[in-house]
């Protein structure tokens, strides 16, 4: 079985600048979270995607959005980047079961210059 | 709102020797806890996980931890370390009985980097 999977690796933008992330569950997952990892800040919740629909939201600015598809791939998008949005964006899918174990990806690098 | 303290930033231990990763947590309801660990340049891989029942969870790699209700901790423990444990180690909680896909969110701690010396 697949894992969880994220492209791209890596990125390199410059300020102000948008930037769209993705992101394929494990097969059968309909639950995709988006983590953003920073040696400041740690891992701090994004959203969570059910079923192509938003049902959580982390504390962040409007400018970080995301959605999911009917295939359960999801994306996220960032726009008019600024520096502080360097960071390590993880992506984990889950199964429909609430006590289901969260799968993550390796990660998309994101540098703002 | 849930928080997790991971009271170590840094623990460097020698090779074989036992290490425990302390984490604690602030909850006043039931809670699902996780530790994870994260390689170098790697996304997260889950070690163990409590949801109920036993309070003593073992885990890949040799690893355990003890939940204790009491003192709102989750512990992680290894009696031999290797060099290949060298990694970031994060504990996590959820609300098992949030709504909305609340339960589905996880809350970590700033993270443990673990250290195994020859």
């Amino acid at each position: 079985k697949a894992g969880v999977t994220q492209t791209p690796r890596y990125l390199i933008k410059t300020r102000g600048q948008q930037v769209t992330l993705s992101c394929s569950p494990i097969s059968g997952h309909r639950s995709v979270s988006w983590y953003q990892q920073t040696p400041g800040q740690g891992l701090q919740f994004l959203f969570e995607y059910f079923s192509e629909t938003q049902r959580n939201k982390g504390n962040f600015p409007g400018r970080f959005s995301g959605r999911q598809f009917s295939n359960s791939r999801s994306e996220m998008n960032v726009s008019t980047l600024e520096l502080g949005d360097s960071a390590l964006y993880l992506c984990a899918s889950r199964a429909d079961r609430g006590q289901g174990e969260a799968f993550f990806g390796q990660g998309t690098r994101l540098t703002v210059v | 709102a849930q928080s997790v303290t991971q009271l170590d930033s840094q623990v460097p231990v020698f090779e074989e020797a036992p290490v425990e990763l302390r984490c604690n947590y602030s909850s006043s309801v039931s809670v699902y806890l996780f530790w994870y660990v994260q390689y170098p340049n790697q996304g997260l891989q889950l070690l163990l996980k409590y949801l109920s029942g036993s309070t003593l969870v073992k885990g890949i790699n040799g690893f355990e931890a003890e939940f204790n209700k009491s003192q709102t901790s989750f512990h992680l423990r290894k009696p031999s370390v290797h060099i290949s444990d060298t990694a970031e180690y994060f504990c996590a909680v959820s609300d098992p009985f949030g709504s909305g896909g609340s339960n589905y969110k996880l809350t970590f701690g700033k993270g443990t980097l673990l250290t195994v010396n020859p």
